[in-house]
């Protein structure tokens, strides 16, 4: 069965730092898609950065970048930079085979705090 | 513009009571998702839908229905039977193509049981 782990639930920076927010996942299918979404206290969910299972390089989005580690069964997402708008929860999601309608299921999440 | 509209936005209801969370989307997505966030938790699935007229149960789907008669339309009930159904609830669908597909979020629904 599909599992998506966040093992931070919060976590402290100082801004300008680089911070790494933790992402394992569990599948049998070999084609899944992984997802980052930020949600700030607003409540909406906005979408960071995506990768599919059989692409060759990590996915970059302007700040953010994912580490893909296929073996370890990890989806870690990089932000660069930290900025004080990034204070936000951060979900990380797995779509179980490449159809747009499958289901998708999110982990607990991380409260990232930048701090000034 | 395209997007996903939920309402009401916030919701009140007696115990015992159920209710309907609305969710249209004007973006030809396929596929359509209702999730339920506790504060301070993750997402967690309640159901989904690939196609009009056919849903699938998610991880907690007990005391909540769907029905999907129209494309655009996907709304959620509440039903008496859920248990504690206070709770932050969030509909999306996803683009219908392969690859990221990412979901698209509508604003949410905040709904209180006195």
């Amino acid at each position: 069965a599909q599992k998506i782990t966040q093992t931070q639930p919060g976590m402290f920076v100082q801004e300008k730092e680089a911070v790494t927010l933790d992402c394992t996942y569990d599948t049998s299918d070999p084609s899944y898609g992984l997802f980052w979404y930020k949600q700030p206290s607003s409540g909406e969910m906005i979408f960071l950065i995506y990768q599919g299972s059989y692409d060759q390089q990590n996915a970059t989005e302007g700040r953010y970048s994912l580490n893909f580690q296929k073996a370890r069964k990890s989806a870690n997402l990089v932000i660069s930079a930290s900025q004080l708008g990034d204070s936000a929860m951060y979900f990380c999601a797995m779509r179980e085979s490449y159809s747009s309608a499958s289901k998708i299921i999110f982990g607990s999440g991380t409260r990232l705090s930048i701090r000034p | 513009d395209g997007g996903i509209t939920q309402s009401p936005k916030y919701l009140f209801r007696k115990e015992g009571q159920n209710v309907t969370l609305s969710c249209e989307q004007n973006l030809n997505h396929d596929a359509m998702y209702w999730y339920r966030q506790d504060p301070g938790q993750g997402l967690r699935l309640i159901y989904y839908s690939q196609i009009v007229n056919d849903f699938q149960k998610g991880d907690i789907a007990e005391g909540y229905s769907v029905s999907r008669e129209k494309k655009e339309s996907f709304p959620l009930t509440v039903t008496s039977a859920q248990k504690n159904p206070t709770a932050f609830y969030l509909c999306a669908s996803a683009v219908p193509t392969s690859g990221a597909g990412e979901l698209f979020f509508g604003e949410g629904s905040r709904l209180t049981v006195l």
